[in-house]
């Protein structure tokens, strides 16, 4: 069956450190994103991509990048991380742009001490 | 102010009660309207898409006023398993692609 995961599921690192989450779907979607999520608080979105080399930033971008090289993966990094950044990360996608639906990954939970 | 607001809740209601949520949003040129539920610690997943027309899917009914820029959620017969977050999500028709949460509503449903 088709899904879409993400990994590791946990991380603990250091403030400053670089951290690469990885998020893969196979349904062939061309669109994905990745939020974070805090506590009481809904989906921000950091970056997202319409297609293989396309990518955008979103309303939380800033200590983040991805790259899109393939259809299947979306890898989000943070270039130093910072303890602001402990959330829970969650990527999705969703086929073309006239969609109805976001398909989520389960998440990965980011603490940065 | 944020784009998409929710009721903040929680709602605590017995079983069999109906409950209902609004939500609003700023950006009047948005196009889709949706919502998602989110399960403690779980990803978010699609619960209904909400229709002009409004819509119903068995115990649940979705409705848009454009006008007022609102939606709402109604829960019938509430169950123990409809406890959960519900999230009001906004698509922006100008910017296919980028979706707009809510902060969420929690709902819990006791016996």
């Amino acid at each position: 069956d088709a899904e879409i995961t993400q990994s590791p599921r946990h991380k603990i690192t250091e403030t400053g450190r670089q951290v690469t989450l990885a998020c893969h779907q196979t349904w062939n979607h061309n669109n994905m994103f990745w939020y974070r999520q805090d506590l009481g608080h809904g989906l921000r979105l950091i970056h997202y991509s319409y297609g293989v080399h396309d990518t955008n930033k979103g309303e939380v971008s800033d200590g983040y990048s991805v790259s899109r090289s393939n259809t299947e993966d979306l890898p989000l990094t943070l270039e130093s991380a910072a303890s602001s950044q402990t959330s829970v990360y969650f990527c999705a996608s969703a086929p073309g742009q006239d969609y109805n639906e976001q398909f989520f990954g389960p998440g990965t939970r980011l603490t940065v001490l | 102010r944020k784009e998409v607001e929710q009721d903040p809740g929680p709602f605590n209601v017995p079983e069999g009660a109906t409950v209902a949520f609004n939500c609003t949003y700023s950006n009047s040129a948005s196009q889709s309207f949706f919502w998602y539920r989110q399960d403690c610690r779980k990803e978010p997943k699609l619960l209904m898409s909400v229709y002009s027309s409004g819509n119903e899917d068995g115990r649940f009914t979705a409705q848009l006023n454009r006008a007022s820029q609102y939606i709402s959620l109604l829960i019938r017969d509430s169950k123990l398993s409809d406890s959960a977050t519900y999230l009001c999500v906004v698509r922006d028709g100008t910017n296919a692609g980028k979706s707009t949460f809510g902060d969420g509503t929690t709902l819990t449903v006791k016996p």
